[in-house]
């Protein structure tokens, strides 16, 4: 059975930093593109990022380019999402998702709340 | 670039079919066949519903239809069903490792 458990989110102040990572399992991770898609409370689904199986390519949102940064650790199937430079803005679930043209697995997804 | 467009809801009795449009523009909908559809409960994950606008993943009820049109892409649900209701976002690649999500169609069941 494909999981993808996402963990790390929590109550930031503005400006401050936070680190999600989702480990994957009943799947070859390694072979597998991944992203991270974020769903502000009431709001709609917005693609955030995205990294090829091996890590060699990446792909931001421009409302995350320049503060976000995706990897991946394919030894520990772990994906990572590292937020810098947080908005009250940006406060949403952040969902791990598998898939290159289309997102085939999602996790249950993990809350980020920006506020001072 | 902005989000894809779509109706806020459809609504369609049980039995009935419901379409629901995603309009984008060439450089994403119309110039791409990376088009995918998914379904969303509240409080829920999405759950993907249709990719490369017209395939469906195994396990998704054959009820449930894409296509495409130029810089429109659709979902039909043909014989609404009550669980049929929830939200309902398309998705599309807008090249350079790039992705657009709809605005989201409510669906209700009558």
């Amino acid at each position: 059975e494909v999981q993808l458990v996402e963990s790390g989110g929590g109550l930031v102040q503005p400006g401050g930093s936070l680190r999600l990572s989702c480990v994957a399992s009943g799947f070859t991770f390694s072979s597998y593109w991944m992203n991270w898609v974020r769903q502000a409370p009431g709001k709609g689904l917005v693609w955030v990022s995205r990294i090829k199986s091996d890590g060699s390519s990446t792909g931001y949102a421009d409302s995350v380019k320049g503060r976000f940064t995706i990897s991946r650790d394919n030894a520990k199937n772990t994906l990572f999402l590292q937020m810098n430079s947080l908005r009250p803005e940006d406060t949403a679930v952040y969902y791990c998702t598998s898939g290159g043209g289309a997102f085939d697995y999602w996790g249950q997804g993990t809350l980020v709340t920006v506020s001072s | 670039q902005s989000a894809l467009t779509q109706p806020p809801s459809a609504s369609g009795s049980p039995g009935q079919s419901v379409t629901i449009s995603c309009t984008g523009t060439s450089s994403d909908v119309g110039g791409y066949n990376y088009v995918s559809w998914y379904q969303q409960y509240p409080g829920k994950a999405p759950k993907l519903m249709i990719y490369e606008v017209t395939r469906r993943p195994s396990g998704v009820p054959d009820r449930f239809s894409g296509s495409k049109s130029g810089n429109t892409a659709s979902l039909t649900v043909s014989g609404l069903q009550a669980e049929d209701e929830a939200d309902y976002y398309c998705n599309s690649y807008a090249g350079s490792n790039n992705f657009f999500f709809g605005t989201g169609t409510k669906v209700t069941v009558l």
